[in-house]
């Protein structure tokens, strides 16, 4: 069955260091991939997709995710963490069957000063 | 500005009492969906709809209800709410032009609680 996996609840990261919160998959073929981010008490935004070519996608607020096929993940990452990109992140995937969005369970994000 | 808007922003009603829940974009988007969101369960989709007139169920259609009579409203109904669906609901829309690598757009959110 198809799949996406967030292995981690909670990421806790120093203000100032890099950061980065996991995502796996199970997909056949070639798959698209997102991730998006939900402030407190706000909507989700999207943040960046992988569809094909490069495999480091950058995105919105200096964040940026890695592809990699042969481990089936698609990692987010910054290389600097702000206290303000405290937050709750999900990846999704579309189900091949009818293209809707599979989603993780969502990463909390906090970053301390 | 672009967007997606919810009312209500909260909602308390209790058990059989029916509810509407209202999104409407103003983005001229075919595509809408809603969600709900649950601690550790991520987003799950309720309802989609492709374009106006077209619905289709997503893997917890279950006790609502929707309708696209026009491209810019989503309306999600619950016709019996019972405490298990007690969620906070997230409406979404993107357009179609390339398929599912279309970002979505979201509304802020409902939190409903129903007692």
């Amino acid at each position: 069955a198809q799949s996406v996996a967030q292995p981690e609840d909670q990421v806790n990261v120093a203000e100032g260091n890099p950061l980065t919160v996991k995502c796996t998959y199970s997909v056949s073929g070639n798959p698209y991939l997102f991730w998006y981010v939900q402030y407190p008490n706000r909507g989700l935004q999207f943040l960046l997709k992988y569809i094909t070519g490069d495999n480091l996608v950058k995105g919105s607020y200096g964040f940026e995710a890695e592809f990699n096929k042969s481990q089936t993940s698609f990692h987010l990452k910054k290389p600097s963490a702000l206290v303000s990109d405290s937050a709750l992140y999900f990846c999704a995937v579309p189900r091949r069957s009818n293209y809707q969005l599979i989603w993780g369970a969502g990463t909390k994000l906090i970053i301390k000063p | 500005e672009a967007q997606v808007t919810q009312n209500p922003r909260y909602l308390i009603t209790v058990t059989g009492k029916k509810l509407t829940v209202t999104c409407s974009q103003n983005m001229n988007h075919e595509y809408m969906s809603w969600y709900r969101q649950d601690p550790g369960l991520g987003l799950r989709q309720i309802y989609y709809s492709m374009n106006v007139e077209v619905t289709d169920k997503g893997d917890v259609p279950e006790g609502y209800k929707v309708s696209r009579k026009e491209k810019r409203n989503f309306p999600l109904i619950l016709e019996s709410p019972s405490p298990n669906q007690t969620s906070l609901y997230f409406c979404a829309s993107r357009a179609t032009g390339s398929g599912t690598n279309e970002k979505l757009f979201f509304g802020s959110g409902t939190q409903l609680s129903v007692l």
